[in-house]
Parts: C-alpha cells; structure tokens; sequence
C-alpha cells in the first residue's frame, strides 16, 4: 500500500529553467509534508517542509505548493542550477497520531545540464 | 555541528550470518530513527526510539530484527540472522525531538549502511 507515491522516477531540465517535481498521497490524516534531497552515497537532507494549514511556503528558489482536495503536492525550483541534481524524495506525516513517523514516495531523480 | 555518524559504511555477509550497525545521532537530539531503504524505493522507518524508549517499532520484523538505544544516546541495529532481501542501505536518523511538528520531522540523516547479503 503506497501511501505517497513519486509517479515521475526521472525529470531532466536546462539549466535555468524551472524544475517541477510531484507527489501525491492516499491517506487523509497526512498534514505535514517534507521534500528531501539526496546526493549520491549521503543520507537525503531536509529541503522545505509544509503545513496543511498552508498552500503555499517559499524558501528562496525552492516553493512547495499543497493542493489538500487533490492529495497533490509539488516541488519548484527556479531557477534550476547543476548543484540541484539529485534524488528528491517527498515525504508525508501524521502529525495528530504519530510524531516523527514519516512515510516517504519512491524518489525522483532530477538531471540538471548545464 | 557533528552530524548523524553511522558505521559501518559497507557490509557484505551471507546469508544467516549475523550483522550489527552502529549509529551515534546529533547531540542533544531525543529521537532517534533506523529506516531501510531497498534499492529504488524510499526509506521505510524501522523503528523510533524516544531517548532510551521505543515510540514505533511496528515496521520492524521482530523475529530477525532488533535494536536497542543505551542510555538515551548511540543507537544499534541488529539482523540475525540475515536473509536476501535484507539487502538494502540502512538509514539512522536524529530530530529534536521536542514540542511543535517541526522538531519531530524534520530529520537529520546519517550516510547509511550499504548491506549485501549473498
């Protein structure tokens, strides 16, 4: 039972140009999401995080937008660099039931050519 | 600031054997996490522990699988004995711990532990 799902394994993306990463998600009581990036041989690192209280949170080129009707969220980057490829991971949590349990999709592996 | 430390990087055991992997999270962090993480998947958590405490262990085959966390602090992980599919790079993970949702998911990761079992 995949409750978070990456459906994308890959994006490939210019240099420049913006980087839209997706996630989506079965269960309802998620209201916590985090995306985390993960180099080659390193454990993944925390990126950005969101509340379902929001839609939208912002840290300098990365946005993450939460659509709660659809279970849909994604992952912007603008504009893309080279440093940015990496595998990105979407990650999703319950916050009323079980701290820190957080449930993550299968990963997608984001190219940026110079 | 130190980061998650985790040893051994790699391990390479048959099957049945024995195998142990030693994790040492970021000062002062009360939680600590094992997530599995099998070769084009995401990490699967393992098991939580609350300083010295397990919080989820629900993920965790028991019968194989076991993991203690001394005096609040170092964390092991421990398969005995292994079996092929246990093949997969072992996650330790460290948060705060405290009040608010952040200081619990937002997790700091070790590098991993690649085990391969033959």
């Amino acid at each position: 039972d995949q409750q978070v799902k990456q459906n994308s394994p890959s994006l490939s993306v210019q240099e420049g140009r913006i980087s839209i990463l997706n996630c989506d998600y079965t269960n309802s009581m998620f209201d916590y999401f985090l995306w985390y990036k993960k180099y080659p041989a390193e454990g993944p690192t925390f990126l950005i995080s969101i509340s379902s209280i929001k839609d939208k949170n912002e840290d300098g080129r990365f946005t993450v937008f939460l659509n709660k009707s659809a279970k849909h969220l994604s992952l912007h980057i603008v504009p893309s660099q080279p440093g940015d490829s990496a595998v990105y991971f979407c990650a999703a949590s319950s916050t009323g039931t079980s701290y820190g349990k957080l449930t993550f999709g299968q990963g997608t592996i984001l190219t940026v050519h110079p | 600031e130190a980061g998650v430390a985790q040893s051994p990087r790699y391990k390479i055991i048959e099957k049945r054997q024995s195998v142990a992997f030693w994790c040492n999270p970021i000062s002062g962090h009360a939680t600590l996490y094992w997530y599995q993480q099998i070769l084009g998947q995401g990490p699967k958590l393992l098991i939580q522990f609350q300083n010295n405490g397990v919080v989820d262990d629900s993920q965790l085959p028991k019968d194989r699988f076991s993991a203690e966390r001394l005096k609040g602090v170092d964390s092991t992980l421990k398969i005995q004995p292994a079996k092929l599919e246990d093949s997969a790079v072992y996650l330790c993970a460290s948060s705060l711990g405290g009040r608010g949702v952040s200081s619990y998911n937002e997790q700091f990761f070790g590098p991993g532990t690649r085990l391969t079992v033959l």
